[in-house]
């Protein structure tokens, strides 16, 4: 089946530390995106990916980085110069340049630091 | 740049009442709007979306009509249940540059029986 895995579910970090979260899709799609959601809020875009070996910042990068060597995978790790890294991190994928097409979302990985 | 605003919440009604959600944007050329679901603990899901001016969505008897001369896109149901607590976004996807999804800060609706 296709779609669009997120690993860890849950995920403990501790301060100064780095982690990764995983990002796989199988649906052949070019875009992808990393979402940052806190509790009672919305969605917040972290960096997205158009094309393999590019990517941008969206509107909170600072403390986080990717890469996209493949184009089913996009890494985010989240680091140390994050201050506030405890949230709900979310990723989809899309096709790129189809209009009209929705986003499909992962299941999400919920980011603690202890 | 484009923007989405949706109603507040947190939406707090009976089973069988009448819903409407309110999502209006603000966006240049002609963006395609979908709403989106999450139930706790999960990502999100599509439940309808509309590609131009007019087009109604549906799905589980949701719809929301693209309204282009309002620029809104407000999700109704006639009679919610129960199964349909959850958190609601508006979204839309712009169609030109980067494309990329835009979202309303979601609204939290709870059905009591």
């Amino acid at each position: 089946d296709g779609g669009i895995t997120q690993s860890p579910k849950y995920l403990f970090r501790k301060e100064g530390q780095n982690v990764t979260l995983s990002c796989e899709q199988n649906l052949n799609h070019d875009a992808m995106y990393w979402y940052r959601q806190d509790p009672g809020q919305g969605l917040r875009l972290i960096y997205y990916s158009q094309i393999v070996n590019d990517f941008q910042k969206g509107d909170i990068a600072e403390g986080y980085s990717v890469s996209r060597e493949k184009k089913e995978s996009f890494p985010l790790t989240v680091t140390s110069a994050q201050k506030n890294p405890t949230a709900f991190y979310l990723c989809a994928s899309n096709p790129q340049g189809l209009l009209g097409t929705e986003a499909f979302f992962g299941q999400g990985t919920r980011l603690t630091v202890v | 740049g484009d923007s989405v605003t949706q109603m507040e919440g947190p939406v707090t009604l009976s089973e069988e009442a009448f819903l409407t959600i309110n999502c209006t944007y603000t966006a240049t050329g002609y963006p395609s709007l979908f709403w989106y679901v999450q139930y706790p603990g999960e990502g999100l899901q599509l439940l309808l979306k509309a590609t131009k001016a007019d087009d109604k969505g549906s799905n589980k008897g949701f719809e929301a009509t693209y309204r282009k001369e309002t620029t809104s896109f407000h999700l109704e149901k006639g009679s919610v249940q129960v199964s349909d607590s959850a958190v609601y976004f508006c979204a839309l996807r712009g169609d030109r540059g980067a494309q990329k999804l835009v979202f309303g800060q979601g609204t939290r609706l709870t059905i009591n029986p």
